[in-house]
Order: structure tokens, then C-alpha cells, then sequence
């Protein structure tokens, strides 16, 4: 069975500083493994999709993620905070299997609350 | 753009109350979810459905049902309301293809007294 764990239910940053939000998964097949975010009082929007062709993923607003197979973690970065980059995140990873459809289906983690101080 | 709408962003209703929760997206998407969030847990899956009329149980159906009469609506139905059911609720929509990804409505929060 897969799943996702985000290390870190809370994680606090000053504001130009670097953010690393940590993700790991298991799965017994390649994955597909995705970042949203979530702004308060709103749905969740698509970050960035890891689906096997860079191992290195750029997303909006300036966040990436690097796939590591050996460590089986997909941590999401990005170089410098600002104050709009505070909400909640969510790694996730497909059980669809081999590029099938139904890739909605997703096993989320647990949520990383990203707070920026002045 | 996508939009997913959620016909009501707070809800509160009495225990035993049947109740619905609607979604409706725009944009002919094959495929509509049924999320909830819980502080801790993440998201999970209720139900979903690939078709119209065709629908498929998630992690945690029990106390749910649902509804798709129609390829852009999306109702989720508590049967009997407990308190337990309190949540945050997201639904979602994507076109079916491989890789796409989900697009979610704003949520609604109920609340079972």
C-alpha cells in the first residue's frame, strides 16, 4: 500500500529565509507524486507533479522539488520566503499505476502548516 | 480556467439531519472526488465517480453516499448527520487523462450539533 508522511506538522521561517517542507513516501511501483497548497478559507491548488521524466521539478511561485528514489523523498524548497507563501501544504502520491487514469485518487500527507514571520 | 463550485461554504446542521453537499465544475471533467479534512490527517477519500451514474467508494464511505445524474454535478449525502462528521469538505474534478491534476472547490465546513 502507498502512503505519504510530511515531517513536521508546523514549520516557521523568516521571511527571505530558505523553506524546506519534507515529504517521504512508499510505494511498491514508480509514483506519481504531487504538491498543493492550500491559502486560507480556500481549495487546494496544484504546486508542482512529479511524473518520472526530471527528477528535479519546478513549480509556481518560485517552490521545487527534488525526487530521490534512494531516500524515498520528494521535499518541496524554495530559496527565499515571502509573507504570501504562508498556508498549508500537502504532498500527495498517485496510486495509479504504469500512467493509467484516475490519478485523482490521491493518498495525501498529513499537511505542513508554513508560517513567515516579518 | 476551472472552476469547481461548492454551493455553500458553511453548513450547520442537527444530528440525524439529512444532508447535501453540492459540487458542480465547468469544465466536462470526467472524473469528480469527494475529500474530507480533518487537522492532522490530510485529506481523505470518500467517493468518487468516473462517470455519470457510476461511483466508487473511497477510504471512509461509511455514514456518505452520493449522486452524479449529471456529468458536471457532484453530491455528496449524509444520510443521517452525526457529530462525528464535522469536517471540512472538498470536492474535485480532473479530465481523466493521466498525470492531470485534481481542481478543487473553495470546501464547505459543517458543522453537526
Amino acid at each position: 500500500a502507498q502512503s505519504v508522511t510530511q515531517l513536521g506538522s508546523h514549520v516557521s521561517v523568516s521571511e527571505g529565509a530558505l523553506v524546506l517542507l519534507r515529504c517521504n513516501y512508499s510505494s511498491s511501483v514508480p509514483p506519481y507524486l504531487f504538491w498543493y497548497v492550500q491559502y486560507p478559507n480556500q481549495g487546494l491548488q496544484l504546486l508542482l507533479k512529479y511524473t518520472s521524466a526530471a527528477t528535479l521539478v519546478k513549480g509556481i511561485n518560485g517552490f521545487e522539488a527534488e525526487f530521490k528514489k534512494s531516500e524515498t523523498s520528494f521535499h518541496l524548497t524554495k530559496p527565499s520566503a515571502h509573507m504570501s507563501d504562508a498556508a498549508e501544504y500537502f504532498c500527495a502520491v498517485s496510486p495509479s499505476l504504469y500512467g493509467s487514469s484516475n490519478t485523482g485518487k490521491l493518498i495525501f500527507g498529513q499537511g505542513t502548516t508554513l508560517q513567515v514571520k516579518p | 480556467d476551472v472552476k469547481v463550485t461548492q454551493s455553500s461554504r458553511y453548513l450547520v446542521k442537527r444530528t440525524g439531519e439529512k444532508v447535501f453537499l453540492e459540487c458542480v465544475q465547468d469544465m466536462d471533467h470526467e472524473n469528480m472526488f469527494w475529500y474530507r479534512q480533518d487537522p492532522g490527517l490530510g485529506l481523505r477519500l470518500i467517493y468518487f465517480s468516473y462517470d455519470v451514474k457510476m461511483k466508487e467508494k473511497g477510504d471512509i464511505p461509511e455514514g456518505y453516499s452520493v449522486s452524479r445524474e449529471k456529468k458536471e454535478r457532484f453530491s455528496l449525502i449524509l444520510e443521517s448527520a452525526s457529530t462525528n462528521q464535522t469536517s471540512m469538505y472538498l470536492c474535485a474534478s480532473e479530465p481523466g487523462r493521466s498525470n492531470s491534476p485534481l481542481h478543487f472547490g473553495n470546501g464547505t465546513r459543517l458543522t453537526v450539533t
